[in-house]
């Protein structure tokens, strides 16, 4: 099973700042990694999938970059609306999917 | 526009069996190219895939889970469904319905309903 890891397990920023997440996989994923946000209460929302491309309606300050091991997912400049836990899922040879631990962008 | 519902009850005793379905709004489930799943998240903690189906029935698990899960579909219903045997207060958690494209990504999810273990 490939374990996804996930850096920091939170980020303080403030709104205007850039944000930049990690994900490392246990073994090579190729580009078959996507991105999720959450905000609390609510289900995961798609933003990125296949490394970089961001899903329909998604802003462009949200953007994905990496490939095999090693993913960032960067969002330019925070809005408030930005703050919320981000997912990284990998669906190499899938099953199973594998999710990382989350990264918790706070204010 | 796409919408997943899940149902079930939010309280199961420790060793019975879980028991959700997910109904499919705003589109067919036998569509094809896409495959129905159940993502489940403890409180407070991270996302977990339990697994996955394809409209005609071809089904993908969890190894940690796989003996305990079992997921159907009824196209005639336009719904899912999960059964999660042998439970503990372990699986307790918020579950999704998700819609999966080939590519592995969740691109619609239900809006989750909580499950709690206790007697």
């Amino acid at each position: 099973e490939i374990v996804l890891t996930q850096s920091p397990a939170t980020l303080s920023l403030s709104p205007g700042e850039r944000a930049t997440l990690s994900c490392r996989a246990s073994q090579s994923v190729s580009s078959s990694l996507v991105w999720y946000q959450q905000k609390p209460g609510q289900a995961p929302r798609l933003l990125i999938y296949d490394a970089s491309n961001r899903a329909t309606g998604i802003p462009a300050r949200f953007s994905g970059s990496g490939s095999g091991t090693d993913f960032t997912l960067t969002i330019s400049s925070l809005e408030p609306e930005d703050f919320a836990v981000y997912y990284c899922q990998q669906r190499n040879n899938w099953p199973p999917l594998t999710f990382g631990g989350g990264t918790k962008v706070e204010i | 526009q796409l919408q997943l519902q899940e149902s079930g009850p939010g309280l199961v005793k420790p060793s019975e069996t879980l028991s959700l379905t997910c109904t499919v709004s705003g589109g067919s489930i036998s569509s094809s190219n896409y495959y129905w799943g159940w993502i489940r998240q403890p409180p407070g903690k991270g996302l977990e895939w339990i697994g996955s189906i394809y409209y005609s029935g071809s089904t993908y698990y969890n190894p940690s889970l796989k003996s305990r899960v079992t997921i159907s579909v009824d196209t005639s219903k336009n719904q899912i469904s999960l059964n999660l045997n042998s439970v503990t207060a372990a699986d307790t958690a918020i579950h999704y319905c998700a819609r999966l494209t080939p590519s592995g990504r969740s691109d619609y999810w239900g809006r989750g309903t909580l499950v709690t273990v206790s007697s």
